[in-house]
């Protein structure tokens, strides 16, 4: 596709569940980045992978949170045990260095 | 660690004034971009800037990088109420390619 595809675009859960959200980046891009935005507040930085390299974990904010990147192209952020705190949009950016970064509509993660 | 600070944070203004919105950023940076948020929407990339001295300009929007006072600015001339959303600047830190988001400005524009 001609943009970054993030599914599913809502996703409700019982508070302990585990959620899995997918990110499709625009091809041939290197960078893929995940955020997450509360209501009404900015972007925080969850994580970044670039090409063959190992990511940058530094913000997620807790072990429940990981990631991952396979072949370089779709990524998958997942969430143990979902806390109420969770709750946010999640965004997924792809960039290919320099040319700026393009959004996906997000996932917005509402844990019940 | 690179911190990206964005003032105002909130700016309500009536149509056909102009306005400015700062970003100063704590670290090295040669590239900075500006994007455009509708609520309940997905971030809309307005702008990047890759130098010192750059200026871009779309329609009412002009937007500028100093990156020796590590400032950039977006300058809205003569607003319309169709500009009304949260505007963020992100910085890309020179040593590890993480861009850092602002705050955001939430513009509201009344007509």
């Amino acid at each position: 596709g001609a943009g970054v595809s993030q599914s599913p675009s809502n996703k409700v859960t019982e508070k302990g569940k585990d959620v899995e959200l997918r990110c499709d980046p625009i091809s041939g891009h290197t960078a893929l980045y995940w955020y997450r935005q509360s209501l009404g507040q900015g972007l925080e930085f969850l994580i970044y992978f670039q090409g063959n390299s190992a990511p940058d974990k530094s913000g997620l904010p807790s072990d429940r949170f990981s990631a991952e990147r396979t072949g370089g192209s779709v990524s998958t952020l997942t969430i143990q045990r979902t806390q109420q705190e969770d709750s946010a949009v999640y965004l997924c950016a792809s960039s290919f260095r320099l040319y700026g970064y393009t959004f996906g509509s997000g996932t917005r993660l509402t844990v019940v | 660690e690179l911190k990206v600070e964005q003032n105002p944070l909130f700016l309500s203004m009536q149509e056909g004034k102009n306005y400015t919105i700062y970003c100063n950023y704590s670290t090295t940076s040669d590239r900075l971009y500006w994007y455009r948020q509708d609520p309940g929407k997905s971030l809309e990339s307005l702008f990047v800037l890759l130098s010192n001295g750059a200026v871009k300009q779309e329609g009412r929007l002009m937007a500028s990088l100093d990156t020796k006072a590590r400032l950039s600015t977006l300058h809205i001339t003569a607003a319309v109420h169709d500009l009304s959303a949260t505007y963020f600047c992100a910085v890309d830190s020179n040593r590890d390619d993480k861009i850092i988001f602002g705050k955001g400005t939430r513009l509201h524009i009344l007509p």
